[in-house]
């Protein structure tokens, strides 16, 4: 079966440290790959996606993610952390590529923001 | 704001009752998908239709169905409710029917008591 792990449930950074969030995904297939963010209270927002083509895609609000076949990798980074980006992150991966519907998603990294 | 609307917003209920989830997808999606989100499950999907249609099924109980209507909203339908059915319930939208982005709605937070 599909599956995303997300190496970490919580992660904690200082204002203007890098972010990295981890994801794994297991597929015999190359699926297409999602960053969402979920702010308290609110629904999930769409940061990036990997459909085909360049492997390093860019996002809202400077995130950025590298997708790594080989490595089977999909991790998140920003250079610069921002308060406003405590939330949590989730990743989410369409199985079969683009014949995929649902969304399956990893059980998310909460990341903390210090002044 | 996604475009993608949910009512109720909260719902407080008993064990054994029934209650619905409505959702508005974006002006212009074909496609709906439910998704619940539970401390201990995570975000799992549950169902999709498309334009109408039952398209993909996922880890949906029996005691749930859904249904999309002529005017492309859709509702969620939970029976015979337990303590575990307490979640946060998301409705997603897309254009098409496969493997684009999805757009979430605000959610509908269930609690069973």
């Amino acid at each position: 079966a599909q599956s995303v792990t997300q190496l970490g449930s919580h992660v904690s950074v200082s204002e203007g440290a890098l972010v990295l969030l981890r994801c794994n995904y297991s597929s015999s297939v190359p699926p297409y790959l999602f960053w969402y963010v979920q702010y308290p209270n609110q629904g999930l927002q769409l940061l990036l996606k990997y459909t085909t083509g360049a492997t390093l895609v860019k996002g809202i609000n400077g995130f950025e993610a590298e997708f790594k076949k080989s490595e089977t990798s999909f991790h998140l980074t920003k250079p610069s952390a921002h308060m406003s980006d405590a939330a949590e992150y989730f990743c989410a991966v369409t199985p079969l590529g683009g014949a995929g519907t649902a969304l399956i998603f990893g059980k998310g990294t909460t990341l903390s923001v210090s002044s | 704001d996604s475009g993608v609307t949910q009512t109720p917003k909260h719902l407080i209920t008993a064990t054994g009752q029934r209650v619905t989830l409505r959702c508005s997808p974006r002006s212009g999606d074909l496609s709906v998908y439910w998704y619940q989100q539970s401390l201990d499950q995570g975000l799992q999907f549950l169902i999709q239709y498309y334009n109408g249609e039952e398209r993909a099924k996922g880890n949906i109980l029996e005691r749930f169905s859904a249904q999309q209507f002529p005017d492309l909203h859709s509702e969620l339908n939970l029976s015979s409710l337990e303590l575990g059915d307490s979640a946060l319930y998301f409705c997603a939208s897309s254009v098409g029917v496969a493997a684009e982005t999805q757009y979430f709605g605000p959610g509908t937070r269930l609690l069973v008591l």
